[in-house]
């Protein structure tokens, strides 16, 4: 079975700093990843996919095969990056939308 | 657009009850996928249901039930509650194909007393 892995709860920064959010995953297929978001008060969203090759809002993140990662990066910390970050994936030979999350990372931007 | 929309927003059951939650999709979305949050065990998969079939199914007891109607509208059901059903209900909308991107509701909060 497929399971995600996300080994830091919270993750305290200043701002200007960089940041890197882990993400370690456990699946022997092709697997699809996600980052999503969740602001303070607002509804879970999508932030970047890997198959889209977007950076979003500063934030990049590279699928790296060979130590199962899927690390979130963005260089300069802001104080509104400030949020629960999850790490998901979905399996490709799934005919459907299922989502296998990991625990979460909250992220603190201190000014 | 309207975006996903959770009724009801909160919930107080007794145990043994049963209840019923209910999602709206975007609006041309035929996709609708049903997630448990708990501070325990985080976000996990409950099921997928698209054009009124259930596609997808995480491991939950059958106490947990859903469906999908013709204008791609859910509801979950849960029988017998336990108090460790006490969760976050989210639901999330997807356009019909696979791996698409989810659009989350804001939760239905379940407290079972």
């Amino acid at each position: 079975a497929q399971r995600v892995t996300q080994p830091e709860k919270l993750l305290s920064v200043f701002k200007g700093a960089p940041v890197e959010l882990k993400c370690n995953y456990s699946y022997s297929g092709s697997p699809e990843l996600f980052w999503y978001v969740q602001y303070s008060r607002q509804r879970l969203q999508l932030l970047l996919r890997h198959i889209s090759r977007e950076s979003i809002k500063g934030f990049t993140a590279d699928l790296n095969k060979g130590e199962t990662s899927f690390h979130l990066k963005k260089p300069f910390a802001q104080e509104e990056d400030s949020a629960m970050y999850y790490c998901a994936l979905s399996l490709l030979n799934n005919a459907g939308n299922m989502l296998t999350f990991g625990g979460g990372t909250r992220l603190m931007v201190k000014p | 657009k309207a975006g996903v929309t959770q009724t009801p927003r909160y919930l107080i059951k007794t145990r043994g009850q049963q209840v019923t939650l209910s999602c709206s999709p975007i609006s041309g979305h035929r996709s609708v996928s049903w997630y448990q949050q708990t501070p325990g065990q985080g976000l996990q998969f409950l099921f997928e249901y698209f054009s009124e079939t259930q596609r997808n199914k995480g491991n939950f007891p059958g106490r947990f039930s859903g469906r999908q109607f013709s204008n791609s509208r859910s509801e979950m059901n849960v029988s017998t509650l336990e108090l460790g059903d006490s969760a976050l209900y989210l639901c999330a909308s997807s356009l019909a194909g696979a791996q698409t991107e989810a659009f989350f509701g804001q939760g239905t909060r379940l407290t079972v007393v």
